[in-house]
C-alpha cells in the first residue's frame, strides 16, 4: 500500500537549535518526493522537491532534504531554527509517469519554536 | 495575481444545507484537485479533474460532487451537510505533463453546526 510515516507528531525546539524531521515512504516504482510547510491560519507551501540526480536538495528558507532509497527515506533538516519556522510540515510522495497522480500526504509534523 | 484562488475563505452553515465551493487557477494548470483538511491537520485527497475529466475519485460520499466547467475550475458542491464535514478544504492545480508539483489554494474553512 501506499503510504507515507512522519514519525515525530510535534517537535519542540529552542531558536538556533538543529532541526531533523522523519520521513519515511512506501510506494511501488519511481517516486517524485516533496516537503510542504503550512504557516499558521495559511494554505500549504512547497519547501522543496527531490525528482532525480543529486540526492540532498535545499530548498527555501535553509531547508534541505536528503533521499536515501535504500531506506525509503527523505528527511528534512534544517541546521538553524528560528521562531518563524513554527508551523506544519508535511512531507508527501508520488509516482514518476507521465499522467497526473495523486500526491500521498504524511500526517504532519507540528513543530513549535520557543523564543 | 493569486495563482489558486478560492471562495469562500469562510463558510459556516447549518447542518442539511446545500453549499458549493469554487476554485480557480491561472497557473495553466491541466489538473486540480480537492484535499480536506481534517482537525488534526490530516490531508487527503478527494478528487482529481485532468481537463476537465474525473480521474481521482477516493472513497469519499456521494453528497460531494465535483464538476469542472473548464480545466481552470474546479468547483465543489456538497449535499446535505453534516457535522463531520467541518474541515478545512483546499484546492490545489499541477502540470500534468511534468513533475506533478503541486499549487495549493488559501483553503475554505467549512464549519457545520
Amino acid at each position: 500500500a501506499q503510504s507515507v510515516s512522519q514519525h515525530n507528531h510535534h517537535v519542540i525546539l529552542s531558536e538556533a537549535a538543529s532541526l531533523e524531521l522523519g520521513c519515511n515512504y512506501s510506494y511501488g516504482g519511481t517516486v517524485n518526493l516533496f516537503w510542504y510547510v503550512q504557516y499558521p491560519g495559511q494554505h500549504l507551501q512547497l519547501l522543496l522537491k527531490y525528482f532525480s540526480g543529486d540526492p540532498l536538495v535545499k530548498g527555501i528558507k535553509g531547508f534541505e532534504a536528503e533521499f536515501i532509497k535504500s531506506k525509503f527515506s527523505f528527511n528534512l533538516r534544517k541546521p538553524s531554527v528560528q521562531w518563524s519556522d513554527t508551523a506544519e510540515y508535511f512531507c508527501a510522495v508520488n509516482g514518476r509517469r507521465s499522467s497526473a497522480s495523486k500526491i500521498i500526504f504524511g500526517s504532519g509534523t507540528r513543530l513549535s519554536i520557543r523564543p | 495575481d493569486t495563482a489558486v484562488s478560492q471562495t469562500p475563505k469562510y463558510l459556516v452553515t447549518q447542518m442539511g444545507n446545500d453549499k458549493s465551493i469554487k476554485c480557480e487557477q491561472n497557473l495553466g494548470h491541466d489538473t486540480m484537485y480537492w484535499y480536506k483538511q481534517d482537525s488534526k491537520k490530516f490531508l487527503k485527497i478527494m478528487f482529481s479533474y485532468n481537463n476537465k475529466e474525473l480521474i481521482i475519485n477516493e472513497t469519499v460520499p456521494n453528497r460531494f460532487s465535483p464538476k469542472s466547467p473548464d480545466k481552470a475550475h474546479l468547483n465543489l458542491h456538497i449535499n446535505s451537510l453534516e457535522l463531520g464535514d467541518s474541515a478545512v478544504y483546499f484546492c490545489a492545480s499541477s502540470q500534468s505533463s511534468g513533475l506533478n508539483e503541486q499549487f495549493f489554494g488559501p483553503g475554505t474553512r467549512l464549519t457545520v453546526l
